[in-house]
């Protein structure tokens, strides 16, 4: 079974707060993705990677930046917290085919 | 611009009735489409897919069509059942392998006893 860890189910900063979340895939798959989940808005794609090193810009890259120093970990990074990044984040791994694989997700509360 | 679109934020349904949640595109070039399921707290996960190529695609209760002409695509589920309570996420994809997915905003299923 495919397994897909986030270090934190739930997480609380405070605003200007630099915040990583960390993604592990046990699946060796080359392709991560970060994507954060809004209601009414459904998921929206920030960061996406298809090797270590490599990273693209999603939809809505403002604001974050993301590391892939590892084929099994994809990190996110918020450099400076803002109250607008509150959200669900939902990271997911892949391999050639379309299907994405997620994990349960970190619920963030920027104050 | 939201490319793949759900209209109906939600929807309630008699346990043992159909289910059918609908969803429609804009971008000509998607090829292949798929259906997610997401219990609260937890991560979405895959339900279903279909290939540009194919009308109609079945496994078990759950039925997708797509209708290429209308851009839109459709999710049967027959009987609902109350665990299939949960928000589903339809997505596309433009290339297939491309592995880059655009969702929708979801629709809240209820089913009621």
């Amino acid at each position: 079974d495919v397994k897909v860890t986030q270090s934190s189910r739930y997480l609380v900063k405070r605003t200007g707060e630099k915040v990583f979340l960390e993604c592990v895939q046990d699946m060796d798959h080359e392709n991560m993705f970060w994507y954060r989940q809004d209601p009414g808005l459904g998921l929206r794609l920030i960061y996406f990677s298809y090797d270590v090193k490599m990273k693209e810009k999603g939809d809505i890259p403002e604001g974050y930046s993301v590391s892939r120093e590892k084929k099994e970990r994809f990190s996110l990074i918020l450099e400076s917290a803002s109250t607008n990044q509150t959200s669900m984040y939902l990271c997911a791994e892949g391999s050639g085919s379309d299907e994405q694989f997620f994990g349960p997700g970190t619920r963030l509360t920027v104050l | 611009d939201q490319q793949v679109k759900q209209n109906s934020p939600s929807l309630s349904v008699q346990e043992g009735r159909i289910s059918i949640l609908n969803c429609d595109y804009t971008n000509s070039m998607f090829d292949y489409f798929l259906w997610y399921k997401k219990y609260p707290a937890e991560g979405p996960t895959f339900l279903i897919s279909i290939s540009s190529i194919k009308d109609k695609n079945e496994d078990g209760r759950f039925t997708v069509f797509l209708n290429k002409s209308a851009k839109h695509l459709s999710l049967h589920i027959v009987p609902s059942q109350p665990g299939d309570s949960a928000v589903y996420f339809c997505a596309a994809s433009g290339v297939q392998g491309a592995q880059k997915l655009v969702f929708g905003q979801g629709t809240r299923l209820t089913i009621n006893p």
